[in-house]
C-alpha cells in the first residue's frame, strides 16, 4: 500500500515570507494524483492544489505552488507571501487512480507570526 | 448552495449505545467517503461508496455500519462494537465513482465523544 510523510509536525513562518511544507510519497504505481489539503481550526478540510503525475508542470494556486519530484517521490507546497489566514494544519494525500484509495500523511501544523 | 453538510456537530455517546452520524451532499456527486481522524494523525478511511446500494469497507471498517439508499446521503453507524469511537469523523465525496482524478470534498465534520 502507498505511504505518504509528512517529516515536519509543525512549521512557522513570519508574515509576508515563504515557507515550503515536505511530503514524500511511496508508490509502485507510475500514475497517481497528489493533493494538499488544508485544516484551519474549524476543522474543515479545504483542497489547496493538485497535481497529476502525468504532468511535468507544477501545479500553482495564487500564492501556492507546488515542487513535485516524481522521481524522488516529492511533492511539497510552498506558501508566497503567507498571510495570518494559512495558519492551519497541511496534509499532503495521494490517490491512485486504479481505485477510490487516498492516502493521507499525518499533517504539519503551520503557524503564522505577525 | 451546494455542500456537503453533516449533522450534528458534536454528538455524544454512552457506553453500548449505537450512534449514527448523518452527512448529506447536493453537489451530485456519485462517491461517497467516510474518514475518521485521531489527534495527531492523517485521515483513516471507514467506508466508502461509489453507487447507490453499493459500498466497501475502508482499513479500520470493524466497529461501523453504513447505508447507501440515495446518492444524496451516507450515514454511518459506530456500534457498541466499535471500543474507541472517541474521534473527528469526516465525510466526503466526489464526482464519479469511478477511479481516476476526482478530488475529494469534505464535509464540516462531527466530533465524537464516549460519556
Amino acid at each position: 500500500a502507498q505511504t505518504v510523510t509528512q517529516s515536519q509536525p509543525e512549521m512557522s513562518v513570519q508574515e509576508a515570507e515563504t515557507v515550503t511544507l515536505s511530503c514524500t510519497y511511496d508508490t509502485s504505481e507510475s500514475d497517481y494524483y497528489l493533493f494538499w489539503y488544508k485544516q484551519p481550526p474549524s476543522r474543515q478540510m479545504i483542497l489547496v492544489i493538485r497535481q497529476e503525475a502525468y504532468k511535468q508542470q507544477n501545479a500553482t494556486e495564487n500564492r501556492f505552488s507546488v515542487n513535485f519530484q516524481k522521481a524522488a517521490k516529492s511533492f511539497s507546497l510552498k506558501i508566497s507571501d503567507s498571510q495570518l489566514g494559512d495558519a492551519a494544519m497541511y496534509f499532503c494525500a495521494y490517490r491512485s487512480p486504479y481505485n477510490n484509495d487516498m492516502r493521507f500523511g499525518a499533517g504539519t501544523r503551520l503557524t503564522v507570526k505577525p | 448552495d451546494g455542500g456537503i453538510t453533516q449533522s450534528p456537530k458534536y454528538l455524544f455517546r454512552k457506553e453500548g449505545q449505537n450512534v449514527t452520524l448523518s452527512c448529506e451532499q447536493n453537489l451530485n456527486h456519485d462517491a461517497m467517503y467516510w474518514y475518521r481522524q485521531d489527534p495527531g494523525q492523517g485521515l483513516r478511511l471507514i467506508y466508502y461508496s461509489q453507487i447507490v446500494n453499493d459500498f466497501q469497507k475502508g482499513d479500520i471498517a470493524e466497529g461501523y455500519s453504513v447505508s447507501r439508499e440515495k446518492k444524496e446521503s451516507f450515514p454511518l453507524t459506530v456500534t457498541s462494537a466499535q471500543k474507541n469511537p472517541t474521534a473527528f469523523y469526516l465525510c466526503a465525496s466526489s464526482p464519479e465513482g469511478l477511479a481516476g482524478e476526482e478530488t475529494q470534498y469534505f464535509g464540516p465534520g462531527t466530533r465524537l465523544l464516549v460519556l
